[in-house]
């Protein structure tokens, strides 16, 4: 089975922390996804990466970066976090692009607050 | 502007009857449907897919229907169980080249004993 590790279940940070959120994937895909989850807005896709040291912007970029410097790894990044980053953040891989309906396996997420 | 919409925030059900989730969706060129499960404190879980060729597809006690022409599909859920309470979440695919799932906001399916 395809097993998507993020590396904190819960986050607590304060206004102005850099903060970094990592997540592993153990099966060699190609493409990561770094999304968020909010009550009535669904998940948002916030970078997705489809190759080492490539990445590509989602949805709703402001006020985050990534860095994908090994196939199996993605770091979100909160340069400077804020109270409207707190949410629930979903990690996800896939082996094929869409296109094909290359399915996403999600990590178990992490929840960060920030006060 | 939400491409995907799932207008029920919530559905309870009884157990053994049928479940209906519903997704509209407003870009035709999507290619690929796909619905996901998600139970609190886990990640969401693939559950079912269709590509946009197709208009009905079954596994086990779920079916997805897609009508292109109404830009609507529904994910069918039959007999309910208890376990099948969750949220669920449909999901569109861009065509190659983007990589991207465009998600809706969720139906918290409740099914009752």
């Amino acid at each position: 089975d395809v097993k998507v590790t993020q590396s904190s279940r819960y986050l607590v940070k304060r206004t102005g922390e850099k903060v970094f959120l990592e997540c592993v994937q153990d099966m060699d895909h190609e493409n990561m996804f770094w999304y968020r989850q909010d009550p009535g807005l669904g998940l948002r896709l916030i970078y997705f990466s489809y190759d080492v040291k490539m990445k590509e912007k989602g949805d709703i970029p402001e006020g985050y970066s990534v860095s994908r410097e090994k196939k199996e790894r993605f770091s979100l990044i909160l340069e400077s976090a804020s109270t409207n980053q707190t949410s629930m953040y979903l990690c996800a891989s896939s082996l094929h692009g869409t296109g094909g309906g290359g399915k996403l396996f999600f990590g178990s997420g992490t929840q960060l607050s920030v006060l | 502007d939400q491409q995907v919409k799932q207008n029920s925030p919530s559905l309870s059900v009884q157990e053994g009857r049928i479940s209906i989730l519903n997704c509209d969706y407003t870009n035709s060129m999507f290619d690929y449907f796909l619905w996901y499960k998600k139970y609190p404190a886990e990640g969401p879980t693939f559950l079912i897919s269709i590509s946009s060729i197709k208009d009905k597809n079954e596994d086990g006690r779920f079916t997805v229907f897609l009508n292109k022409s109404a830009k609507h599909l529904s994910l069918h859920i039959v007999p309910s169980q208890p376990g099948d309470s969750a949220v669920y979440f449909c999901a569109a695919s861009v065509p190659s080249g983007t990589y991207k799932y465009i998600f809706g906001t969720g139906t918290r399916l409740k099914v009752l004993a």
